[in-house]
């Protein structure tokens, strides 16, 4: 069965740095594309980074030169490394299969990351 | 970067009823277009990839169609559990940016 886990969210201040995990099961993370999504509350899904099969990465406008997604084979999990934070970036993040043929075909339960001071 | 704009943003509808959620892309893309319904404090759920293939377990009264620039989900007969936001999202090109969402509510 395939789950995904995400660990790491809370309450941190302005300017601080915060790293979430996403532990896979079912699945071999490094064979796949992986993504983080996020969502502000009472807002829509918004596409945050992805790390290809082969090692590329790519992140929206919005988080670029602050968040790094990173992937560790040998236990199997994704990270997202969030440095410089705003107050715009309190949300949901969602860990997520894909995008391949099947768009995103796994989620995982979401972690919460509130910043504020 | 191809944008979604999703409508309309809100819906009454009833149970029973046939409704129809249209996603526009800023420019002709390939099929490379998902629909996922999301119910609150939950993950998105896939409902429909390629545009028109149905997700494994999904329930048939769901279907998508379109191509180019249009494309639609159709829920053929509402039921209660289908009360929720609905996302279509493209995996075109990067960003694979989602629509703002259709939030589907019960009259």
């Amino acid at each position: 069965e395939v789950q995904l886990v995400e660990s790491g969210g809370g309450l941190v201040q302005p300017g601080g740095s915060l790293r979430l995990s996403c532990a896979a099961s079912g699945f071999t993370v490094s064979s796949n594309f992986m993504s983080w999504v996020r969502q502000a509350p009472g807002k829509g899904l918004e596409w945050v980074s992805v790390i290809y099969s082969a090692g590329s990465t790519y992140y929206a406008d919005s988080v670029k030169g602050r968040f790094i997604i990173s992937r560790d084979s040998s236990k199997n999990t994704l990270s997202l490394q969030m440095n410089s934070l705003r107050a715009e970036d309190t949300a949901v993040y969602y860990c997520a299969r894909g995008p391949m043929i099947r768009g995103h075909d796994y989620w995982g339960q979401g972690a919460l990351v509130t910043v504020s001071s | 970067a191809i944008q979604l704009t999703q409508s309309p943003s809100s819906l009454s509808a009833s149970v029973g009823d046939r409704v129809t959620i249209t996603c526009r892309a800023s420019q002709g893309m390939t099929n490379a277009l998902v629909w996922y319904q999301q119910k609150s404090g939950k993950a998105p759920k896939l409902l429909i990839y390629d545009a028109s293939s149905l997700e494994s377990g999904v329930p048939s009264r769901f279907s998508g169609s379109g191509s180019g620039t249009d494309f639609t989900l159709t829920i053929s007969s509402l039921q209660p559990e289908d009360f929720a936001t609905y996302y279509c999202q493209q995996y075109n090109s990067y960003p694979p940016h989602f629509g703002q969402g259709t939030r589907l509510e019960i009259k």
